[in-house]
């Protein structure tokens, strides 16, 4: 079946730590993308990139990294410089010509 | 300014109504409009999408963008409690890939 997976579904990570999130598509999708939602809010932009190693800072990057070695794959580390890393995390890919997302199921974050 | 607003809601409606949902953007050069259905717990799923001025319809949905007033909405005939969602609003910049969101207006159908 075509889509994105992420995984981990649940994570739970102590203060300090880093924590890397996966983040793969068969959609042979150019552009990936991650966001951040939390409770009762909208999505925001982490960091989104449009081809193979190269990616940009969206409104909220500080305390993340990202790589694209890979057109499949875009996985999002949470620093322990992010100082409220607790929440939904949402990967996405799209196709160039329309700018249709299409999300995996989320990866929920919580710093114990 | 935000990039794209949306009220955040709840608007509720009783089945069988029509459900009214508006957005609107800062930035003049967008090109791409996008709905999006986000059932609690879950992740976003496309709705509908638009590039042109004047309305587009997908079965009891509708999609309207009016570039001059920077404004955006969906229309939901018919409303069904099925339909109970947050509906997100997104831009996307011409010339580049970004995709902004809005916060999300909560439907509520009332059976």
């Amino acid at each position: 079946d075509g889509g994105i997976t992420q995984s981990p579904k649940y994570l739970f990570r102590k203060e300090g730590q880093n924590v890397t999130l996966s983040c793969e598509q068969n959609l042979n999708h150019d552009a990936m993308y991650w966001y951040r939602q939390d409770p009762g809010q909208g999505l925001r932009l982490i960091y989104y990139s449009q081809i193979v190693n190269d990616f940009q800072k969206g409104d909220i990057a500080e305390g993340y990294s990202v790589s694209r070695e890979k057109k499949e794959s875009f996985p999002l580390t949470v620093t322990s410089a992010q100082k409220n890393p607790t929440a939904f995390y949402l990967c996405a890919s799209g196709r160039a010509n329309t700018g249709e997302l299409f999300f995996g199921e989320g990866s929920r974050l919580t710093v114990l | 300014q935000k990039e794209v607003e949306q009220n955040s809601g709840p608007l509720s409606v009783p089945e069988g109504a029509i459900a009214s949902l508006n957005c609107t953007y800062s930035d003049r050069g967008s090109q791409s409009f996008f709905w999006y259905r986000q059932y609690s717990g879950k992740s976003p799923e496309l709705i509908m999408f638009i590039y042109s001025n004047g309305d587009k319809e997908d079965g009891r949905f509708t999609a309207q963008l009016n570039k001059a007033s920077q404004y955006v909405s969906l229309l939901i005939r018919d409303s069904q409690p099925s339909d109970s969602a947050t509906y997100l609003c997104a831009v996307r910049a011409g010339g580049y890939q970004k995709v902004t969101f809005g916060i999300g207006t909560k439907l509520q159908v009332i059976p």
